[in-house]
């Protein structure tokens, strides 16, 4: 597609189960990142892909977190054991070429809510 | 780690005037990015600046970056009500190990005022 896709645009949890969040990038495009905003502030990253390959999780909390960018398939952000904390809205981007000019387009994102 | 840090905080300002923005940081760059969001939207690609190039101009913004001095300003001239939007600046580096990061600031909230 031409643009980023992010589903749900909303997603409200009880705590401790479990939020799944999908993104399909831009057709041809090759990197992946995923961000987490809280209250509108400011853009936490949180893991980048290469294909389907990690290409860095520094920003992924250690536990609950995980994610996946498998072939012909959305990527997908996955929080298990949600927390009041995880209320944010996760932005997923797309970028063709991380060198040269790495234009990163963003999706709409999906507000998650934990209650 | 927070990167970029723009200030002010908050504006607000007359149709007609111009905004400017600014972006600090703290690490080698390769390039910096505004973004513009609209309330409770995604983000909007603004400009891109080359960390080789001090100006640049898009209708009506022009960004500067000084890397001497580690920042970036946006200006918006003959500004609009329809240029209300949090505007974010975005660092990106390359660090160890070929890694790659987009660091975002925390936003510069900009009410125009019809």
């Amino acid at each position: 597609g031409e643009e980023v896709a992010q589903t749900p645009k909303h997603l409200v949890r009880g705590e401790g189960q479990k939020a799944k969040l999908y993104c399909a990038p831009i057709k041809g495009h090759s990197y992946v990142f995923w961000y987490q905003q809280v209250l509108k502030n400011e853009f936490k990253f949180l893991i980048s892909f290469q294909n389907e390959n990690v290409f860095d999780e520094t920003g992924m909390p250690k536990e609950r977190f995980s994610a996946k960018c498998l072939p012909n398939s959305p990527c997908s952000l996955e929080i298990q054991a949600t927390k009041l904390e995880d209320s944010a809205v996760y932005f997923c981007a797309s970028s063709q070429s991380q060198k040269g000019v790495p234009e990163a387009f963003f999706g709409q994102g999906t507000r998650l809510t934990v209650v | 780690s927070q990167q970029g840090e723009e200030d002010p905080q908050a504006l607000s300002i007359q149709e007609g005037e111009n905004a400017t923005m600014n972006c600090s940081y703290k690490t080698s760059i390769n390039n910096l990015q505004w973004y513009r969001q609209n309330s409770g939207r995604g983000l909007v690609h603004l400009i891109l600046i080359r960390s080789n190039e001090r100006e640049k101009h898009s209708g009506r913004l022009r960004v500067t970056l000084d890397t001497s001095k580690k920042s970036s300003s946006l200006l918006i001239t003959a500004s609009r009500a329809a240029d209300t939007a949090s505007y974010f600046c975005a660092t990106t580096s390359y660090s160890g190990a070929g890694s790659y990061q987009l660091t975002f600031g925390k936003g510069t909230k900009l009410s125009v005022i019809p």
